[in-house]
This record gives structure tokens, C-alpha cells and sequence, in this order.
């Protein structure tokens, strides 16, 4: 089946620096990869919704200054933290939309970032 | 009011036990997901569905349409069944209902 990986599986950092978070379609190609945040015991939030080759759409009350994601090839995608702050501590999971024609997505194993 | 509501939000059973999660959805959908996530956050994609009911290994998965519902079973469960069952439904985006933390004891 389709794979999914990130990295790193989990950061720690200070306040005001920058983390990058990689997700990659390991046997597929994904034009279209989906990036969420999870707050313990809550649900995923889509962040925003990244394309091969163009901008990425970022939902409502995403900075999309602050969560840079690039796009740049047709299996990796990338989500850069900037001046990271104690609050965006979270859980990120990224997934990737299957072969087109389908809905399908394939979660990555998330990121737990923890801004010190 | 959520979009996509579960219940029960947790549930514990017995191993062996036959168990059911419920996701009422509110808007139109083209698909609905059921996920996995345990503990250490990894998210699995167990089925996708958008009519009747899907059937692997132990897992049963149903839908109905009309009345905007589904159904996740789980027979003889597991120990290893426990975790946060998501259910997902799929309307231009994934819009996530909160999860049922399950719990099955030996």
C-alpha cells in the first residue's frame, strides 16, 4: 500500500527559531499533500492544503507566514515553523492524496514539536 | 454543533467482545473514512467508503447514505484493537469528527 513518511518523528527547539517538518510520498506520486495539527484530544485541523508547483491554500487563521510549506516535487512536501513560539507545540501530520481519481489519503506517522 | 459527530467518545470492552462506534455526519459528503491512530499518533487509513459496507479481517465498516451514518465494528476484539478510531468525512476537504478513545482489557 501507499506510504507516507515524515521527518523527524519528533523535535525539540527554542523559541524563535525555525523547524522544518518533511513529509514524502514514498511510492507514489502526490501532487496534492494536506498538512494538520493536532492538540491532544482533539481532532486533526487542516492547515493547509499544498500543491506540486504552486502555492500552498491555507486555511482560515493559518499565518501563512509563520507555516511556510513548499511544495517543490511530486513526493515531498515541506512545512517550516518560523520563530517558533511555546504554543505551536503540537502534533503535525501530513498526508498525501492517492493516484488521481481518488479520494483517497495517506497519512504520515506526524511530527510532535515542542517549542521550549 | 460538529459536522461530523461520534459516539461513544470512549469505550472500554473485554476481549472478545463485539464492538460498535458511530459517526453522524450533517453534510454532503463523496466519501467517508474510518482511521486508526494509537497512542504514539501514527494515523492509519482502515477503510473509505462512500455506499453499502466494507469488510477486512475483523473489521466491518457500513454506511448509509440517506440517513447520513456509519457504522465501525469491531468483532472479537483485541487488546491490540485499542486506540482512537477517527471518522473522516470527505466534502471538498476532510473534516474530522473528535475520535473514539476504545480500550479493550485481556
Amino acid at each position: 500500500g501507499a506510504v507516507v513518511s515524515q521527518h523527524p518523528s519528533r523535535v525539540i527547539c527554542k523559541s524563535g527559531t525555525s523547524v522544518k517538518i518533511e513529509c514524502r510520498s514514498l511510492d507514489f506520486q502526490a501532487t496534492t499533500m494536506f498538512w494538520y495539527r493536532q492538540f491532544p484530544k482533539k481532532s486533526l485541523m487542516l492547515m493547509a492544503t499544498s500543491n506540486e508547483g504552486s502555492k500552498a491554500t491555507y486555511e482560515q487563521g493559518v499565518e501563512k507566514d509563520k507555516f511556510l510549506i513548499n511544495h517543490a516535487s511530486l513526493t515531498l512536501s515541506t512545512l517550516t515553523v518560523t520563530s517558533a513560539h511555546p504554543e505551536d507545540s503540537s502534533f503535525y501530520i501530513c498526508s498525501a492524496r492517492g493516484p488521481s481519481g481518488t479520494d483517497t489519503q495517506y497519512f504520515g506517522p506526524g511530527t510532535r514539536l515542542t517549542v521550549l | 454543533k460538529n459536522e461530523v459527530e461520534q459516539s461513544p467518545q470512549n469505550l472500554t470492552a473485554q476481549e472478545g467482545e463485539f464492538i460498535t462506534i458511530n459517526c453522524s455526519y450533517s453534510v454532503g459528503i463523496s466519501a467517508l473514512h474510518w482511521l486508526q491512530q494509537h497512542p504514539g499518533g501514527g494515523i492509519v487509513s482502515l477503510f473509505m467508503l462512500s455506499s453499502g459496507k466494507k469488510k477486512h479481517g475483523r473489521l466491518i465498516a457500513t454506511i448509509n447514505i440517506q440517513e447520513k451514518h456509519s457504522s465501525l465494528h469491531i468483532t472479537a476484539s483485541h487488546p491490540r484493537d485499542s486506540a482512537v478510531y477517527i471518522c473522516a468525512v470527505y466534502a471538498d476537504k476532510l473534516i474530522f469528527g473528535t475520535g473514539t478513545r476504545l480500550q479493550v482489557f485481556p
